[in-house]
């Protein structure tokens, strides 16, 4: 069983578009993050979602907003995409918040290229 | 502000070998969790160890230890008898407790290539 999904793995899209990413983890945990990987492979956080609840967001514009229906989905909104936004967005998540020993699991990523 | 550092873009091995992989940190938190992340050619982010502020003794996972080194603040990864298999993108990350739940933040990453 997968533990952390997203969907979809590829997404390619034309500038100016809006699109969404869909992530959704079966492991009970309560607090679920996004992360965004460029070009040169650098991992940065932009959210973390826990019990519902906003706690980061690193400086990220505000055409990204997360979207959370329930403690197992944490969605990726993307408003008038542009060049720069093409990279690979990994979703995880992890147990108990605010505890720093919790191991955070990935999904498998999505490629989103912006033509 | 936390920040990784990982000084080796790429290493070259042999198999059966030996690899540490370094990993510096930098935080004022007495709290934190510095973890390994291994990213192969297929995209996927897999977790391979973790070392707690506190814990007292290296962790080991199987063929892989992290020499942990407070004083120096250095979480070194090291791969005993090194596989092909072993060839990946390998990340270092540590996450500290500021009263929520926290992000990792990432290290540059090191690119490992096991040669026959």
């Amino acid at each position: 069983d997968t533990a952390v999904s997203q969907t979809p793995k590829y997404l390619v899209t034309q500038m100016g578009n809006d699109k969404s990413i869909k992530c959704e983890q079966n492991l009970g945990h309560d607090t679920m993050y996004w992360y965004k990987q460029d070009s040169k492979k650098f991992l940065k956080i932009m959210f973390s979602y826990n019990n519902k609840e906003l706690i980061i967001n690193e400086t990220v514009p505000n055409r990204f907003s997360p979207k959370s229906p329930d403690k197992a989905h944490l969605n990726l909104h993307i408003n008038s995409l542009e060049l720069g936004d093409s990279a690979v967005y990994f979703c995880a998540s992890s147990g108990i918040g605010g505890l720093p020993t919790d191991t955070q699991y990935f999904g498998p990523g999505t490629r989103l290229t912006v033509l | 502000a936390q920040k990784i550092t990982q000084t080796q873009p790429g290493m070259f091995v042999q198999e059966k070998e030996a690899v540490t992989l370094d990993c510096t940190y930098d935080t004022s938190d007495p709290s934190y969790g510095l973890f390994w992340y291994k990213q192969p050619s297929s995209g996927e982010m897999i977790f391979l160890i973790y070392q707690g502020s506190y814990d007292q003794q290296n962790a080991t996972e199987g063929r892989y230890s992290l020499n942990f080194q407070k004083a120096r603040k250095s979480a070194n990864l090291v791969i005993s008898a090194s596989q092909l298999g072993d060839s990946a993108m390998y990340f270092c990350a540590m996450r500290v407790r500021r009263g929520g739940a926290d992000g990792l933040t990432f290290g540059k990453g090191t690119h490992l290539i096991i040669q026959p």
